[in-house]
């Protein structure tokens, strides 16, 4: 099946500063990926849905200036948590749809594991 | 608005049992239908999916669901659990290009 690797797995960061975490489609394109965060022994919430070379359409209550969301290419999306604080500490999880295969399965990044010091 | 109910938070079976897991499902067209696995501190796995056809759908690790539209149910089963089936399990419903509303999830112990 399709790959969708994100990255770092994990980070640790201090108070007040910002984080990238990467989500990229491997051996396809992805017109859409969809970022989640997942609190301990919790379901996935939808933060955004990113779409190529446009604006992520973010969820009620997500602030999107903290969570800047870019997605320059086909196969690669960002999302970015700005002055980070220690309530941002989650695990946050991308998704892309192939858009060869009429973009009817998502795949799923490993997820990444955010602490904030 | 789509949306999707697991009522059972935690399920212990004992190894070699039979395991069902419930879900159900709220959706104003034919849905896509998903079930995941996860394990701690991992991504999702897709277990199996259905889109139309068959309401019996195979998935892998020996899994099967049912889509039952009168119920509005997705539940997933499996005759003889593992040990290494203990993960947490999620429900899942979408449409194409849209996104994927999650249930709560199932924990599933494995009892020896």
């Amino acid at each position: 099946g399709a790959v969708v690797s994100q990255h770092p797995s994990w980070v640790i960061c201090k108070s007040g500063t910002s984080v990238k975490i990467e989500c990229r489609s491997l051996d396809f394109q992805a017109t859409t990926m969809f970022w989640y965060r997942q609190f301990p022994k919790q379901s996935l919430m939808l933060m955004a849905t990113s779409n190529e070379g446009s604006k992520a359409t973010y969820e009620q209550g997500v602030e999107k200036d903290k969570f800047l969301i870019n997605h320059a290419s086909l196969t690669l999306s960002t999302l970015t948590v700005t002055s980070a604080h220690p309530e941002d500490s989650s695990f946050y999880i991308c998704s892309a749809r192939d858009k060869s295969q009429g973009n009817t399965e998502a795949f799923f990044g490993q997820g990444t594991r955010l602490t904030v010091v | 608005a789509q949306s999707v109910t697991q009522p059972d938070i935690h399920i212990t079976v004992s190894e070699g049992a039979s395991l069902e897991l419930r879900c159900n499902y709220s959706y104003g067209a034919t849905p896509y239908l998903f079930w995941y696995v996860q394990s701690p501190g991992q991504g999702l796995q897709l277990l199996l999916k259905y889109f139309s056809g068959d309401t019996l759908v195979q998935g892998i690790k020996g899994f099967e669901a049912e889509f039952k539209r009168s119920q509005s149910s997705f539940n997933l089963r499996k005759p003889s659990v593992h040990w290494s089936d203990a993960a947490e399990y999620f429900c899942a419903v979408g449409a194409r290009s849209n996104d994927m509303r999650f249930g709560a999830g199932t924990r599933l112990t494995v009892k020896p």
